[in-house]
C-alpha cells in the first residue's frame, strides 16, 4: 500500500517570499508523483507531476518539485509567493502498475501574509 | 475543451435518504474516478470506473456505489444516509495516468 505524509499542516509566509512543501510516500513499487492546488470551493487543480526522467519538475504558476529516490520525498518549492498564492495543497502518488487511484496526503495549507 | 462537470454543486439531504451525484468527464476520457473530502479524513477515493466497468473500490461501505454510462458520464450514490456522509464530493476524469487527473468542482452534500 502507499502512504503520502505532508509534513506541515500550516505554512505562512509573507509576500515575495521563498516557499518549501514538503512531502514524503512510502512505497514497495514504483509510483508516479503529483502536486494538487485547491482554491476555496473549488476542486483541485494539477499543479505538477513526476512521471520519470529529470528529477526537477517545472508546474504551473512558477512552482516547482524535486524528486527524490534516495529520501522517498518531492518537495514542492516557489521561489517568490503571491497573495494569489494562498491555498491548500495536496500532494498525492499513484502505482504505475496496478489500482488506478490517487493516495492523497493530508495537505498543507498555504497563508501568504501582505 | 470542456472540463470535469459535476452536478449539482450543494445539495442538503436529510439523514436516511439516498442521493445521486453526477459527473460528466472530459470529453475522450474514460476513466472516472470519485473522491470524498472531509475535514477530518481528508481526500479519500471511492471508486474508479473504466468503459463502464468499476476497476477500484475504496474502504466504503455498501451504500456507495456508482455506475458508468457508454458516454463515459459517471453517478454516485449513497443510500440511507448518515451525518456522517457530509463531505465535498470530487470526481476526477483521466485519458491515462500518466497524464494526471482533471478534478471538477464537486458537489458539496450535507446530511441534516
Amino acid at each position: 500500500a502507499q502512504s503520502v505524509t505532508q509534513l506541515d499542516s500550516q505554512v505562512p509566509v509573507f509576500e515575495e517570499a521563498p516557499v518549501e512543501l514538503r512531502c514524503n510516500y512510502s512505497s514497495s513499487v514504483s509510483v508516479y508523483l503529483f502536486w494538487y492546488v485547491q482554491y476555496p470551493n473549488q476542486g483541485l487543480q494539477l499543479l505538477l507531476k513526476y512521471l520519470s526522467g529529470s528529477t526537477l519538475v517545472k508546474g504551473i504558476n512558477g512552482f516547482e518539485a524535486e524528486f527524490n529516490k534516495s529520501q522517498t520525498s518531492f518537495h514542492l518549492r516557489k521561489p517568490s509567493v503571491h497573495i494569489s498564492d494562498t491555498a491548500e495543497y495536496f500532494c498525492a502518488v499513484t502505482v504505475i502498475q496496478g489500482a488506478q487511484k490517487l493516495v492523497f496526503g493530508q495537505g498543507t495549507r498555504l497563508t501568504i501574509n501582505p | 475543451k470542456a472540463g470535469v462537470t459535476q452536478t449539482p454543486r450543494y445539495l442538503i439531504k436529510t439523514r436516511g435518504q439516498q442521493v445521486t451525484l453526477s459527473c460528466s468527464p472530459i470529453s475522450g476520457h474514460r476513466s472516472v474516478s470519485w473522491y470524498q473530502q472531509t475535514p477530518g479524513q481528508g481526500l479519500q477515493f471511492l471508486f474508479e470506473y473504466f468503459s463502464e466497468t468499476q476497476r477500484n473500490k475504496g474502504n466504503f461501505p455498501g451504500r456507495f456505489s456508482g455506475r458508468q454510462f457508454s458516454n463515459s458520464r459517471s453517478e454516485m450514490n449513497v443510500s440511507t444516509l448518515e451525518l456522517g456522509d457530509s463531505a465535498l464530493y470530487l470526481c476526477a476524469s483521466s485519458l491515462t495516468e500518466m497524464g494526471g487527473y482533471t478534478f471538477g468542482s464537486g458537489t458539496r452534500l450535507t446530511v441534516v
